[in-house]
């Protein structure tokens, strides 16, 4: 079975910097997606980035971005200019992509709780 | 715009009295999914429904049930809430796999928040 751990409950970021979210991962697969999503006190689920195990480029949305390690299976977020709007939970999620049917859950990490300080 | 869409937003129950969650897209999603999330947790899927089969997870509770009726709906039923239920309650969706695609990312509606008195 996967797993996805996120070793950092909480972190925070002044206005105008950057961080860095950590996420490790266990799988014994090859073919496989990997996800960020944020999730602001509304609880709503957004997407934030995703990358393709198979993709060798690290995915970027604007100032969001990856750095995709598949032999060290870690796939961490990095957040630039941060605004106040980015403080949210943030999950780290794994998708199998081998299988359709079984492959269709989402593991997801425990999350990592971001504060934003103007 | 298409999307996920969950009815009511806030839903308040009796202890043991049955009660039934919505959930309708607007994307043409052939696979809808039903999450649990307890506070602070991250999301756990109950099951969900690839087409009209239907997908359950090994550890949902029998209390908790699932129906599709079309493409466009899907049901939560939990039969007799139990306290431990109160719950954010997450619909999801996604497409299907066909020929020459990959189906990946799930697109959240914005959530149900169950309160059992």
């Amino acid at each position: 079975a996967q797993t996805v751990t996120q070793s950092q409950p909480e972190m925070s970021v002044q206005e105008a910097e950057t961080v860095t979210l950590s996420c490790t991962y266990d799988t014994s697969e090859s073919d496989y997606y990997l996800f960020w999503y944020k999730q602001p006190p509304s609880r709503q689920m957004i997407l934030v980035i995703r990358q393709e195990a198979y993709k060798q480029q690290n995915a970027t949305e604007n100032r969001f971005s990856v750095n995709f390690q598949k032999a060290a299976k870690s796939f961490s977020l990095k957040i630039s200019d941060s605004q106040l709007g980015d403080a949210a939970m943030y999950f780290c999620a794994y998708r199998s992509a081998e299988k359709e049917t079984s492959g269709s859950r989402l593991t997801f990490g425990e999350g990592t709780q971001l504060t934003v300080n103007p | 715009d298409a999307m996920v869409i969950q009815n009511p937003r806030y839903q308040v129950t009796q202890f043991g009295k049955p009660v039934t969650l919505s959930c309708s897209q607007t994307l043409n999603h052939n696979v809808m999914y039903w999450y649990q999330q307890k506070s602070s947790q991250a999301p756990k899927l109950l099951f969900h429904y690839y087409d009209k089969d239907f997908n359950n997870e090994a550890d949902t509770p029998d209390n908790f049930q699932s129906r599709r009726p079309n493409t466009s709906f899907c049901f939560l039923d939990i039969r007799s809430p139990g306290l431990g239920d109160a719950a954010m309650y997450l619909c999801a969706t996604s497409r299907k796999r066909t020929s020459g695609t990959r189906t990946d990312t799930q697109y959240f509606g914005p959530g149900t928040r169950l309160t059992v008195l």
